[in-house]
């Protein structure tokens, strides 16, 4: 079974200020992690990959294997940031994709 | 171009009734995907097809029906509807292969009064 954990529904931050959106992950096999942004009314876009890792409007994310973790970092939030922000674990052999419960993200003026 | 398209962006209609959301992409991807998301935001997946064939098929009432004609489309058909089945539908594809994330639709925003 996979499973995506986002613990903070509600994360608030003031521009400027540095933002982390945490997300772990259950999964027996060798996971694929993606982050994916969806702004006000418009459609779920695919923001970061871990097998990449890029670094995307200012956004990284790392796989800690260990902590089973994937966190979505960004030193300096803009107002821009402002969405909501899932998580993803994609199984093995491309299968289905898990998405976590999404984090509201609010950057403040 | 729209790279995944799906129609109608809105759709309203009585409880019981029969509709029909269609969903096609023109980025030559293999597998295609239904999910819903409901009031809470949150994302579930309905289906998976890959080049025709369904292969993910997720605890899902027998009222809804995807139907592939080609890799290209996916459409979902969903019978009787309930008023629990108001939702935002949406379309995905992806390569095959390890790395690849889903590109979407817009959403199919249905709400069943």
């Amino acid at each position: 079974a996979q499973r995506v954990t986002q613990p903070e529904k509600l994360l608030s931050v003031f521009k400027g200020a540095p933002v982390e959106l945490k997300c772990n992950y259950s999964y027996s096999g060798s996971p694929e992690l993606f982050w994916y942004v969806q702004y006000s009314r418009q459609r779920l876009q695919l923001l970061l990959r871990h097998i990449s890792r890029e670094s995307i409007k200012g956004f990284t994310a790392d796989l800690n294997k260990g902590e089973t973790s994937f966190h979505l970092k960004k030193p300096f939030a803009q107002e821009e940031d402002s969405a909501m922000y899932y998580c993803a674990l994609r199984g093995a052999g491309a299968g289905k994709s898990t998405f976590g419960d999404g984090t509201t993200l609010t950057v403040k003026p | 171009d729209t790279a995944v398209s799906q129609t109608p962006k809105y759709l309203v209609t009585q409880m019981g009734n029969d509709k029909s959301i269609k969903c096609e992409q023109n980025l030559g991807h293999d597998t295609m995907y239904w999910y819903k998301q409901d009031s809470k935001k949150f994302l579930k997946i309905m289906f998976s097809y890959n080049n025709k064939e369904l292969i993910i098929n997720e605890t899902v009432p027998n009222r809804f029906s995807p139907k592939s004609p080609d890799k290209a489309h996916l459409n979902l058909h969903i019978n009787s509807l309930e008023l629990g089945d108001s939702a935002v539908y949406f379309c995905a594809s992806s390569q095959q292969g390890s790395g690849y994330g889903y590109t979407f639709g817009s959403g199919t925003r249905l709400t069943v009064v």
